[in-house]
């Protein structure tokens, strides 16, 4: 049974460009959260897909944006790239409800130049 | 809004000894806890977690976590540390009314062993 898997596993681009992160949850699960990771911090909550519909977003500005396509697998956009977007990007899957655990995928590790 | 606090940001432990990471949140009321364990290059693995009932619970790798209303705290204990052990740890907090979704993370303590 495959886990989270996320692509590509690095990036690097410069700034103003966008970039389209991806994941595959893992199997049997419906909800995808996705969090940025900065460098020496925890992760931090960017938003959550339950029924291809962003159900509850944390506090990051509209450049950032996803999708969530009837497979359940899920997209992370980011336009408009700062140097301060460099960060590990981690994808989260669940079944949905209380009670059930958040599985993590590797992460996409994005540096902007 | 919730918070959590992880007080050591770096811990040596010798190859054996017992280990304490140390984690404090903010919450209104009694919110869901986790500790993750993140290795290099890895994404975070879920080590235990709490949502009711007994107050110390058990989780992989011989890991268990205690949970304190009084102290709001959630500390997490292994009775003799092995080598691949060390790794980066992070306690987190989510609210009982979505569930498990949406986690807030604490900055992580990086656990060093020495033989």
């Amino acid at each position: 049974d495959a886990g989270v898997t996320q692509s590509p596993t690095h990036l690097i681009k410069t700034r103003g460009q966008q970039v389209t992160l991806r994941c595959s949850p893992k199997s049997g699960h419906d909800t995808v959260s996705w969090y940025q990771q900065a460098l020496g911090q925890g992760p931090q909550f960017i938003f959550q897909y339950y029924e291809e519909e962003e159900r509850q977003r944390g506090n990051f500005p509209d450049r950032f944006s996803g999708h969530q396509f009837p497979n359940y697998s899920s997209e992370l956009n980011v336009n408009a790239l700062l140097l301060g977007d460099s960060a590990l990007y981690l994808c989260a899957s669940s079944s949905k409800g209380p009670g059930e655990t958040q599985y993590f995928g590797p992460g996409t590790r994005l540096l902007v130049l | 809004a919730q918070s959590v606090t992880q007080p050591d940001i770096h811990i040596t432990v010798s190859e054996g000894a017992s280990l304490e990471l140390r984690c404090n949140y903010s919450y209104g009321a009694t919110p869901y806890l986790f500790w993750y364990v993140q290795s290099p290059g890895q994404g975070l693995q879920l080590l235990l977690k709490y949502f009711s009932g007994d107050t110390l619970v058990q989780g992989i790798k011989g890991f268990e976590a205690e949970f304190k209303r009084s102290q709001s705290s959630f500390n997490l204990r292994k009775p003799s540390v092995h080598w691949s052990d060390a790794a980066e740890y992070f306690c987190a907090v989510g609210e009982p009314n979505f569930g498990n979704e949406k986690l807030t993370f604490g900055t992580g303590t990086r656990l060093t062993i020495i033989p």
